[in-house]
């Protein structure tokens, strides 16, 4: 089975400053790994993913993950946040063998970005 | 792309009464998954089908929810009767799956229930 860990359950942080949001996972088996971003009263929306290749993953809005095996994270950073970035953030594994579909989500940390 | 489209988006029911939430995938997706959304509990997933079958359902919680696909376009969540501890926000996502696994799952808006 696999669990995913966000280290930090709120994040607040100034517009423009630099953020990292943590994410740690156990699993048995490799995985795929995800994050999603969540807007007040939105579903959820896919920021990045790693599958394989360049363990640095560049996603949409200017965010990127790390990817490190040995350390089982993959950690969300961005250099210079807007207060548009004010949401939910949910990291998310799956097992990559063939056919697996079942997303196991973090708790999700809350970024609030103050002016 | 309309995206994934789900109704109603919020619903107020009292206990004991039937809800049905509806959804509609992204045309040519082929798995479509129900998840719930609680602030003790995150994010569950509850049921999943491919291709309109229902493949995984160990996440639902009892016999009172029951999911059907009754073609590609279209998919219900069923809680009857229903409790106020179903109070929570029910997503819909689908996705295009291949065998070679990693696709993305793309969420609807959300239903908020209330079950007062």
């Amino acid at each position: 089975a696999q669990s995913v860990t966000q280290l930090d359950s709120q994040v607040p942080v100034f517009e423009e400053a630099p953020v990292e949001l943590r994410c740690n996972y156990s699993s048995s088996v490799s995985v795929y790994l995800f994050w999603y971003v969540q807007y007040p009263n939105q579903g959820l929306q896919l920021l990045l993913k790693y599958l394989s290749g360049s363990t640095l993953v560049k996603g949409i809005n200017g965010f990127e993950a790390e990817f490190n095996k040995s350390q089982t994270s993959f950690h969300l950073r961005k250099p210079s946040v807007h207060i548009s970035d004010t949401a939910e953030y949910f990291c998310a594994v799956i097992p990559s063998y063939q056919g697996a579909q079942k997303l196991v989500f973090g708790q999700g940390t809350r970024l609030t970005i103050n002016p | 792309d309309a995206g994934v489209i789900q109704s109603p988006r919020h619903e107020v029911t009292e206990m004991g009464q039937e809800v049905t939430l509806r959804c509609k995938p992204i045309s040519g997706h082929n798995s479509l998954f129900w998840y719930r959304q609680t602030m003790m509990r995150g994010l569950e997933l509850l049921i999943y089908f491919n291709n309109n079958v229902p493949i995984d359902d160990s996440g639902m919680p009892e016999d009172r929810f029951s999911a059907k696909m009754p073609n590609a376009s279209f998919s219900t969540l069923k809680i009857q009767p229903s409790e106020p501890r179903d109070s929570a926000v029910y997503f819909c996502a689908s996705s295009l799956w291949t065998s070679g696994g990693g696709e993305t799952q793309y969420f609807g808006p959300g239903t908020r229930l209330l079950v007062l």
